[in-house]
């Protein structure tokens, strides 16, 4: 068990849709990073938060946003669903952001756009 | 911008012997991290071990080892005495330091250990 707890584990819903994935870090970590896996793109990095504000942007489309609350658990919000969308979204957190930072990764959202 | 290459995407290895999976990067940064993270296929990500661009002496983690060879830009993963739950998927990754930490990862490379 990392210590990085994702909500829902499993997500299915249908294309047009917007849903919400949950990430909260572990404790003492400021960093929280998104990534999504995907079949045919691999591992990608979408967005980093420290402390609340964002500092670092990857492939993240339009249609998806986040943020980071106070109490430092994030959210991922993806909106107008596609079928492409369909892939395993890992939150990872770490103590601070740059140099050596071992990541520590929550266990996944599956969504499942049909 | 920073590139990981693996250019293995299936091995086999027996049980007990040792395996070397291939990780190249290319990247025009000076300080820079190279990590191993092992992805069973229950999905979880698990982080192996971890070689910064400075440290001169290759990391280390129980059978794991890492063949850092800078002037090559490789990164290659040694398991030794390979066991059944080795058997998953293997993604090296690569992290800028000036640029908040985030991971660049290749493509994996699947594992496969027989007994």
């Amino acid at each position: 068990d990392s210590g990085v707890t994702q909500t829902p584990k499993h997500l299915i819903t249908a294309t047009g849709q917007r849903v919400t994935l949950r990430c909260s870090p572990r404790s003492g970590d400021l960093s929280v990073y998104w990534y999504q896996q995907s079949l045919d793109q691999g591992l990608q990095f979408l967005i980093q938060y420290y402390n609340g504000e964002e500092r670092a942007k990857g492939n993240i489309l339009e249609r998806f946003s986040a943020q980071q609350f106070p109490d430092l658990h994030s959210e991922l919000n993806l909106s107008s669903l596609e079928l492409g969308d369909s892939a395993l979204y890992f939150c990872a957190s770490s103590v601070e952001q740059g140099r050596y930072n071992e990541q520590f990764f929550g266990p996944g959202t599956r969504l499942t756009v049909l | 911008a920073q590139k990981i290459t693996q250019t293995q995407p299936g091995m086999f290895v027996q049980e007990k012997e040792a395996v070397t999976l291939d990780c190249t990067y290319d990247t025009s940064d000076q300080s820079y991290g190279l990590f191993w993270y092992k992805q069973p296929s229950s999905g979880e990500m698990i982080f192996l071990i971890y070689q910064g661009s400075y440290d001169e002496q290759n990391a280390t983690e129980g059978r794991y080892s890492l063949n850092f060879q800078k002037a090559r830009k490789s990164a290659n993963l040694v398991i030794s005495a390979s066991q059944l739950g080795d058997s998953a998927m293997y993604f090296c990754a690569t992290s800028i330091y000036n640029q908040g930490g985030k991971l660049i990862f290749g493509q994996g490379t699947e594992l496969s250990v027989k007994p």
